[in-house]
């Protein structure tokens, strides 16, 4: 089944423990995406990468990392959450078609809580 | 940077009343994506739009991109329960990045 994965679904931590999100995808897809959603502000993108070894800031990339060493793999490194990055974080991916990214399929989920 | 805002934030309605939300970027877009969310899950696509003042239908809803390629909208006609959730608009920006839109939370009285 094709999909997009991600873990922990639920994750409570403390104040500068570092912690990493996983998403994976098994759909071959070239583009893959980091969002956070938070009530009234809809899904900021917050890092995303067009192909292995290539990732670009997004629009809230403060205090967060990612890497792309292989292409199905995207996971997300706060390296000292802080009580302002808790929130619904959502992975996607898509197939990249010339220069407009094509239907974006996202994982389920993870609610985060920094306390 | 750029800014994709949606109107209502919420609506609620009776089953059988139609819908309409509204998107607007504050830049022009190649192309615009439709996405729902139910309660509790993850985005879901819907359609995609890509040339100016295209009009495309899936069953009871309507989808229209502006002519300036700047706006949207989602019309529902005759809501039912099904349709409840939270819809996005998104769009490509600079550099191949992604933006959504703010959504539009639906809520259908029965």
């Amino acid at each position: 089944e094709a999909q997009v994965t991600q873990n922990p679904r639920y994750l409570i931590t403390v104040t500068g423990k570092k912690l990493t999100v996983t998403c994976s995808q098994n759909m071959n897809h070239e583009y893959m995406s980091w969002y956070r959603q938070d009530p009234g502000l809809g899904l900021r993108q917050i890092y995303y990468s067009m192909n292995v070894e290539v990732t670009d800031k997004g629009d809230v990339p403060e205090g967060y990392k990612v890497s792309r060493k292989e292409k199905r793999n995207f996971p997300l490194i706060l390296e000292s959450p802080s009580p302002n990055q808790t929130s619904l974080y959502f992975c996607a991916s898509s197939p990249f078609i010339g220069y407009n990214t094509d239907t974006q399929y996202f994982g389920p989920g993870t609610r985060l809580t920094v306390l | 940077g750029q800014q994709v805002m949606q109107i209502p934030q919420y609506q609620h309605v009776q089953e059988g009343e139609d819908f309409t939300t509204y998107c607007n970027s504050s830049t022009t877009l190649s192309n615009i994506q439709w996405y729902k969310q139910r309660p509790g899950g993850h985005p879901v696509f819907l359609i995609q739009l890509v040339k100016s003042g295209e009009v495309k239908k899936q069953k009871r809803l309507t989808f229209q991109f502006g002519e300036a390629k700047k706006n949207s909208s989602l019309h529902i006609t005759a809501t039912q329960t099904t349709d409840v959730g939270t819809y996005f608009c998104a769009g490509p920006g600079y550099g191949n990045q992604f933006y959504f839109g703010t959504g539009t939370s639906l809520t259908v009285i029965p």
